[in-house]
This record gives C-alpha cells, structure tokens and sequence, in this order.
C-alpha cells in the first residue's frame, strides 16, 4: 500500500511538554510539508522540505521544529514555546516542490 | 484582504442540482489552481488541478479559470448527498507556495 501516514492519531501535550508528530510517506516523493488547520480557516503552511537533510520555515514556524534525515520521513516536534498548539496537523507530499499535494490523515493535538 | 476568498457558507442544494463553488485569489501570479474536498475530521483529498483559463472537465465536476479576474470556480452537476463535505481552494504562487482558503461548506439534500 502506497501512502502518507501519519500518527498518532490523537495526541495530547501537558503544559510545557515538547510532543512529536509523525509523518512518513512510502511515495517516493521529494517534497514534504507540515500544515496546521483551526476551525474554519484554511491550512497554514508551518514547514516544508525538498530534498533530505534541508528545510524551510513556511508562514507559522514559531515553536515547531522539524527534520529530515530520511526521504520518507518528516516529523514535526511542537515545542513548549508554541502557547496555542490545539489544532488538526497535516502532512503532505508531492513528487516535487512544483506538484500536487497529497495528504495523510492527519493528527488532532490537545492540551491538557 | 485575504490571500484566497471563499463563501464559507453553508450552501445548500437539493440532491440532483448543479453546486457552484466560487473561489478569488490576491497573487496575480499564481499559475495553478487546486480543489481539495474535505469530508468533517478527514484530512484533504485533491478533486482537481487547473493551470490554463477556461473551463476543465472531470466526470461530474468542472474547474473554471479566468486569470485576468483571479477568480476560480468549482462546479458539481448531479450533485449527490455524499458531495457533502467543505471544499478547499488553493492557488500556488510562482515561488510554489500553495495557498489555501477556510472553504465553503457544502450541504447535499436529498
């Protein structure tokens, strides 16, 4: 099965807790992208990556960190410095930076 | 002004009619154009692409360009109850951001 999963599912950060996000994607794609959506808006681009072992901050980085040591794998740390985290996470990828986007499922946060 | 406008909604349409889905971006330079459904707690899933003006055509859904407006639509013929879901516009930039409007909810009555 080809795809872009992501996990947990749910997850949920005491106050001053660092929490991971993951994000893995057996496509083969180059690029990888983090977004988060709050209720009735749209999708914010947080971070982004074209090629391994580089990354771009996109509109709201404060407080999230991200690597990417390996073509598949893209996880999002959202850090004690981000105050308002509660959101739905997405992950996305393309075959490049220029293409269409596909999704995982995404990954609920919520404070304790 | 927002990057990318949409009716929120709801906009509801009785089962079998035509949905008209109407999206206006601010990038003059924004060269392609996506639609992405969204069923409630789902994450996105792209309905169509569209880079040139005019119309594009996909079973049951047309894209509609008009550059020179900045405007992009979405129509759904035959609309069916399971169409109901919040529809995402996403123009992307010549520096390959891709933005994305809140979305218009879509109501299918049957």
């Amino acid at each position: 099965d080809g795809g872009i999963t992501q996990s947990p599912k749910y997850l949920f950060r005491k106050e001053g807790q660092n929490v991971t996000l993951s994000c893995e994607q057996n496509l083969n794609h180059d690029a990888m992208y983090w977004y988060r959506q709050d209720p009735g808006q749209g999708l914010r681009l947080i971070y982004y990556s074209q090629i391994v072992n580089d990354f771009q901050k996109g509109d709201i980085a404060e407080g999230y960190s991200v690597s990417r040591e390996k073509k598949e794998s893209f996880p999002l740390t959202v850090t004690s410095a981000q105050k308002n985290p509660t959101a739905f996470y997405l992950c996305a990828s393309s075959v490049r930076n220029r293409e269409t986007q596909y999704f995982g499922p995404g990954t609920r946060l919520l404070v304790l | 002004q927002k990057e990318v406008e949409q009716n929120s909604g709801p906009l509801s349409v009785p089962e079998g009619a035509i949905a008209s889905l109407n999206c206006t971006y601010s990038d003059r330079v924004s060269q392609s154009f996506f639609w992405y459904r969204q069923y409630s707690g789902k994450s996105p899933e792209l309905i169509m692409s569209i880079y040139s003006n005019g119309d594009k055509e996909d079973g049951r859904f047309t894209a509609q360009l008009n550059k020179a407006s900045q405007y992009v639509s979405l129509l759904i013929r035959d609309s069916q109850p399971s169409d109901s879901a919040t529809y995402l516009c996403a123009p992307r930039g010549d520096n390959n951001d891709m933005r994305f409007g809140a979305g218009t909810r879509l109501t299918v009555k049957p």
